[in-house]
């Protein structure tokens, strides 16, 4: 059974274009994240929600929004594509808020063209 | 402000010898969480271990073992006895209490490879 699952596991696109990428967790966790991997493989927080509330959004473009319909899912749309926004992006989940261990899904590698 | 410092890069090992991955950390906060995490070259992170700033013992999982020292801000990773699975990218990681425990601060990476 996988525990923090992503669609799609590859994402190529245009620039501007808007896609999105899902992420869904069955561990039962309250909080959820999004990180960026850059080509150095350097890992930056985006976003983090607890319950479905935003409680950590980092200098991100407003062209990233995250949205979560449950505690359970954690998506995010990106709109106009840059090709900078190429990157593997993770979603995370944890059992709750406060220095607990962060589980990760398997990654999403978006490429922009 | 929170910052965590992997001055290795690259590391090399030839398989079963013991290697150590340094880690180095900045907080002003006397509460914080320390993680390490493996990142394969099929590219997921997996969780090897977490460790609050209250626990300076340390611990060793098979041929994994940490060495959390709060007077040098170091948390270093020694894996014994290297084998060809465990060439990866190891990161070393900081969450502090004052900014949020939800904003894990990951540190470079270091990449090791371990040659047969």
């Amino acid at each position: 059974d996988t525990a923090v699952s992503q669609t799609p596991k590859y994402l190529v696109t245009q620039m501007g274009n808007d896609k999105s990428i899902k992420c869904e967790q069955n561990l039962g966790h309250d909080t959820m994240y999004w990180y960026k991997q850059d080509s150095k493989k350097f890992l930056k927080i985006m976003f983090s929600y607890n319950n479905k509330e935003l409680i950590i959004n980092e200098t991100v473009p407003n062209r990233f929004s995250p949205k979560s319909p449950d505690k359970a899912h954690l998506n995010l749309h990106i709109n106009s594509l840059e090709l900078g926004d190429s990157a593997v992006y993770f979603c995370a989940s944890s059992r709750t808020s406060g220095g607990l261990t962060q589980y990760f899904g398997p990654g999403t590698r978006l490429t922009v063209l | 402000a929170q910052k965590v410092t992997q001055a290795q890069t690259e590391i090399s090992v030839v398989e079963k010898e013991d290697v150590t991955l340094d880690c180095v950390y900045e907080t002003r906060d006397t509460t914080y969480y320390l993680f390490w995490y493996k990142q394969p070259p099929s590219g997921e992170l997996v969780f090897l271990i977490r460790r609050n700033s209250f626990d300076e013992q340390n611990e060793i999982s098979g041929r994994y073992s940490w060495n959390f020292q709060k007077s040098t801000s170091s948390f270093n990773f020694t894996i014994t006895a290297s084998q060809v699975v465990d060439s990866a990218v190891y990161f070393c990681a900081l969450s502090e209490a004052v900014t949020s425990y939800d904003k894990v601060i990951f540190g470079p990476g270091t990449s090791l490879s371990v040659i047969p």
